[in-house]
Order: C-alpha cells, then sequence, then structure tokens
C-alpha cells in the first residue's frame, strides 16, 4: 500500500540510451512532481503536472520528457543519456497544487 | 524571488541532547514552509509544516519548528536527539503567490554521536 512508487529503484546505462523511470501514487492526488537531486543532495524540481496538464517546466534539457497518461502516473523519459543526468530522481504527488507534497523512494540513475 | 538558506551544512549532536537546525527564508508573500528529513537511500519524508497558523509547529518523532516572521526564520528543534534522528534535514519555502513550487534548502546532515 506505497502511496508514491517508482520503478525502477537503481538503473544502470550507458551513455546515449534512452531509458524511462515510471511513477505511480494511489493517494487520488491530482498534482504530481519530478525532482533531481544531484551529488551534493540539491533538489530542484523538473515538471509538474496538474490533471494531466503541464504547468511546471523548468529549464530542463529537452531530451527529458515527462508523459502522464493519468492523474495516478507521471513517466520520466530520457533521450540521449549524458554522464551528468546521474542523480537520484523523486516523484511526489499533493493534492492541489498548493498542498503538501508527498514523495516517493527515488530512482538512483547512473549513466556510465 | 523566493529563497531559502540552511546555515549550517553539517550538525553534530551527542544522543540525549537537544538539537538546533537552522533556516532562513526570503519571500515576498506569506510562505508555506516545510522540513522533510532524509534517511540514507530513501526518499523525503514531510516533518512538520507551517502554513500561516500557529507559529510554533509541532511534527512528527518530537520535532518541532517555530515561524518568526520578523527574523524570516523557521529553525527546526528537538529536544533531545536520538541515534535514529542522523539523517539530512530538508528546510522548504513555497510561494503561493506563483506556481507553488518548492524551492528547497542545501540540506542540514545531521549527525548522532553515541
Amino acid at each position: 500500500d506505497t502511496a508514491v512508487s517508482q520503478t525502477p529503484k537503481y538503473l544502470v546505462t550507458q551513455m546515449g540510451n534512452d531509458k524511462s523511470i515510471k511513477c505511480e501514487q494511489n493517494l487520488g492526488h491530482d498534482t504530481m512532481y519530478w525532482y533531481k537531486q544531484d551529488s551534493k543532495k540539491f533538489l530542484k524540481i523538473m515538471f509538474s503536472y496538474n490533471n494531466k496538464e503541464l504547468i511546471i517546466n523548468e529549464t530542463v534539457p529537452n531530451r527529458f520528457s515527462p508523459k502522464s497518461p493519468d492523474k495516478a502516473h507521471l513517466n520520466l523519459h530520457i533521450n540521449s543519456l549524458e554522464l551528468g543526468d546521474s542523480a537520484v530522481y523523486f516523484c511526489a504527488s499533493s493534492h492541489g497544487v498548493s498542498d503538501t507534497q508527498y514523495f516517493g523512494p527515488g530512482t538512483r540513475l547512473t549513466v556510465l | 524571488a523566493q529563497s531559502v538558506t540552511q546555515l549550517d551544512s553539517h550538525v553534530s549532536v551527542s544522543e540525549g541532547t537537544p538539537v538546533l537546525l537552522r533556516c532562513n527564508y526570503s519571500s515576498s508573500y506569506s510562505p508555506s514552509l516545510f522540513w522533510y528529513v532524509q534517511h540514507p537511500n530513501k526518499g523525503l519524508q514531510l516533518l512538520l509544516k507551517y502554513t500561516s497558523a500557529a507559529t510554533l509547529v509541532k511534527g512528527i518523532n518530537g520535532f518541532e519548528a517555530e515561524f518568526k516572521k520578523s527574523e524570516t526564520s523557521f529553525h527546526l528543534t528537538k529536544p533531545s536527539a536520538h541515534m535514529s534522528d542522523a539523517a539530512e534535514y530538508f528546510c522548504v519555502v513555497s510561494d503561493p503567490s506563483g506556481t507553488y513550487k518548492y524551492i528547497f534548502g542545501t540540506g542540514t546532515r545531521l549527525k548522532v554521536l553515541a
């Protein structure tokens, strides 16, 4: 009965590959987010969707493309992976855009 | 523009002694403020939040924080540290005037000594 879940937990891949990370929430929330945590633990928002509509799109390379097939899912697809993409990616959700966010366990992406 | 500054990147305390993790914020509007904790190789867990109700906010695991508008501070405290409190702590500000996006502080690593 995990509230916000992400798959996979670990992802190791070569430069230039394309990969996806999946996120699902069973909280009935309308808003979902993707964050990137770098090697120094700094967290920064990448994207946010509200009712499947993109509402926050930070300065992120267009190799990153979020997709929300429904309100309970927000996936992150990354094309042409680079070394600098290595990080922990966190998904989060909230009831509405102004409400408290609940985070998933993270996906550690390592690009070799 | 909003920002949040965590004044200490590392804090070490002995088990059973008080914990103080400092956070200052900058916001043009009355912000929402949060503290999250991240245990090693885990996700972020909400400790407590301030949303313009009582200025002293009580959270989980004995933590509390006080919102001081005059000092633009939202420091996190706990009377007695436990070994299980060792983790990374993040102060977060959310801007109610725009998209409510979270702005994270750089984190404070709390070490608890036996």
